[in-house]
């Protein structure tokens, strides 16, 4: 079967880094995506690592270790508007169908 | 219109009533999606079309029914709901054999069934 486990829930300061982890058990692997999701609104595209290492974009940086199954989401220099749900997702098929999600992280930046 | 839009944005129906949720996407992709999002549970694949046939139905109940009647239209039929499918029900869309597979997403529908 298909496993994505991530925190439920996360609090951080404004201006300050977090991270959000991801580990995953599945029965393929052909990349991982992370998506952010505002209350009430549709998920949006952040990032996708389908080799190791840590991909940077702008103040959001994603990681990833297949031997290890896990992937992690950071955020620097937090802003009130990146409290939303971030969701882990993987890619176990040769299509981009076959997409496992996560529970999702609620973050909630606080000032 | 850009991107995927759903319509209609919220619904509520009856256990009896028939019902469908319409989405259209303008970026010119070659494969559609349903996906259901209940609280405090994972996005849940529902149904799959690349190239207008469908190619993944994950066990999905009979009173949903999908129709893709081209790439840039696709609907969800409902009948005979039960009160455990009111969720937020969305549609997203991705470019089959491209360089990404990312998903674009279209806002949901959210659907309350009485």
């Amino acid at each position: 079967g298909q496993n994505i486990d991530q925190p439920t829930e996360m609090t951080a300061t404004e201006g300050a880094i977090v991270q959000i982890n991801c580990t995953y058990q599945t029965s393929g692997f052909n990349g991982l995506f992370w998506y952010q999701q505002h209350a009430g609104e549709a998920p949006t595209f952040l990032s996708y690592n389908v080799l190791d290492g840590l991909e940077e974009k702008g103040r959001f940086s994603s990681f990833l270790s297949r031997s290890k199954g896990y992937s992690y989401l950071l955020l620097k220099e937090l802003q009130m508007k990146d409290s939303a749900s971030y969701l882990c997702a993987v890619n176990s098929g040769a299509g981009s169908y076959q997409l496992t999600f996560g529970k999702g992280t609620k973050l909630s930046v606080i000032p | 219109e850009t991107g995927v839009t759903q319509t209609p944005r919220h619904l509520v129906m009856g256990m009896t009533n028939k019902k469908s949720l319409k989405c259209e996407q303008h970026l010119g992709h070659n494969a559609m999606y349903w996906y259901k999002q209940s609280a405090k549970k994972p996005l849940e694949l529902m149904f799959v079309y690349s190239l207008e046939e469908r190619v993944e139905n994950n066990s999905v109940p009979s009173r949903f029914s999908p129709e893709c009647p081209n790439s840039s239209h696709l609907f969800l039929h409902l009948h005979t709901l039960q009160p455990e499918d009111s969720a937020l029900y969305l549609c997203a869309s991705s470019q089959e054999g491209g360089s990404s597979y990312e998903q674009y997403f279209g806002p949901g529908t959210r659907l309350t069934v009485t």
